[in-house]
This record gives C-alpha cells, structure tokens and sequence, in this order.
C-alpha cells in the first residue's frame, strides 16, 4: 500500500511533442505528489508538485493532472526539448510533509532532435 | 545561495568496513533527509534530521545512522558495509515547515567491494 507505481519506464518523444508519464498510488493517505526531475551525475530537482485539493497544475511547459477517486497522477511534458532528456520520477508523502516521500520506479525520457 | 553539498562525491570501501558521509544544507535550512539511491530498489527514504534529532525514519537496519550538528550539516554512517550497500546516497535540506520545498545535493556514490 506503500507503493507508487510509475510507467513507462522509458519513453522517447520526438522535438515538440508531448511526453506523459503516469503514476498509480493505493494510499488515500498520501496528500502531497511531488515530480523530480534527475540529470546523470546530479540530484533529483524538484520540477512540480500538487496537492490533492486540485485537479491540474501547470507551470510553465509541464503540468501535473491528479485524479483523486482512481488515485492516479501523471506529467506532461508539452513541446518536449532534447534538454528535458533525463530521468523523471513521481513520488508521494502524507501528512503534507515534502521529504518523506515513497518515490515511483523512474522513466528516463529521451527527447530526440 | 550555496546549494546542498556533499562529500565525499566518490568512495570505495571494502565488506566489513564502516564509512561516514557529510552533508551541508543550504544555509539557514534547518532538515535534512537522506536517500538511498539503487538501480534495484530506487530512491528510498533513510532518515530525517531537525534541529541535531531524528524526526522521521525509513525502513532501513541499525547499521544506518546519522547524525546533525548545531549548524545543521548532518553525517550519514553506515557499519559493517555489504555489497547491497553500493549505492548513490543522496542528501535533501530544507528550511524549517514540513511543506518547504526539499532540495537534494549531488549525493555519494559508494561502491562496496
């Protein structure tokens, strides 16, 4: 119940298209569903995040949409760009807290020229 | 503003050994966090550091510990190492609410031979 589950595992997405990466959790409790964001040799970086009490958020090119009742969230990437090559992850935590998080598997996105 | 630093970046130990890793936060961050970072198990949560106490724990063995300082830099150490240890252990800080954005270091990668 602790799981999130997160698909693709890899994805490549063609310059300019959309890429979308999915994940599922089973905990109701879970209140805060951040997405990172994780170049090879660096840490995670904090990319998106959003809380239950909405249903979509975007910032900028990448938007987060969260479907409460079938416990589900996902990240698209619109007008994707070789610079967003990099590994994606999704994660959750309750208790509103930002750090105790349960992280998806990772898809490494690769955004062709 | 400096971002979170670890050190070492790189380290090699042998089974049996013990190795102690260092975190410094952001300045004036308050919390830190440690990962653990496998291909197998992914990112997982270790523990959670607030004003020098533990505050969170994850689903690790005793041979994990850490500790912080009054400054708020934190050290990681982990006894009688295993192979399945190698790992990049990532450290996350920050500011003081638990709803305050996390930013991860570059983290240490240590392999176990």
């Amino acid at each position: 119940q602790q799981q999130v589950k997160q698909s693709p595992q890899s994805l490549i997405v063609q310059k300019g298209g959309i890429s979308i990466i999915n994940c599922a959790y089973e905990n109701t409790a879970f209140d805060y569903f951040p997405w990172y964001q994780q170049f090879p040799g660096k840490g995670p970086a904090l990319l998106i995040a959003i809380r239950p009490d909405v249903s979509e958020k975007k910032e900028g090119r990448f938007t987060i949409s969260f479907n409460k009742s079938a416990k589900q969230f996902s990240l698209h990437i619109m007008d994707s760009q070789p610079g967003d090559s990099a590994t994606y992850f999704c994660a959750a935590s309750y208790g509103g807290a930002t750090n105790k998080l349960i992280f998806g598997t990772g898809t490494l996105l690769a955004v062709q020229p | 503003k400096a971002g979170v630093t670890q050190t070492p970046r790189y380290l090699i130990k042998t089974r049996g050994q013990q190795v102690t890793l260092s975190c410094s936060p952001i300045s004036g961050h308050r919390s830190v966090s440690w990962y653990q970072q496998t291909p197998g198990q992914g990112l997982q949560f270790l523990f959670e550091y607030f004003s020098e106490t533990q505050r969170n724990k994850g689903n690790f063995p005793g041979r994990f510990s850490g500790r912080q300082f009054s400054n708020s830099r934190s050290e990681m150490n982990v006894s009688t190492l295993e192979l399945g240890d190698s790992a990049l252990y990532l450290c996350a800080s920050r500011a003081w609410a638990s709803t305050d954005t996390q930013y991860f270091g570059p983290g240490t990668r240590l392999t176990v031979l």
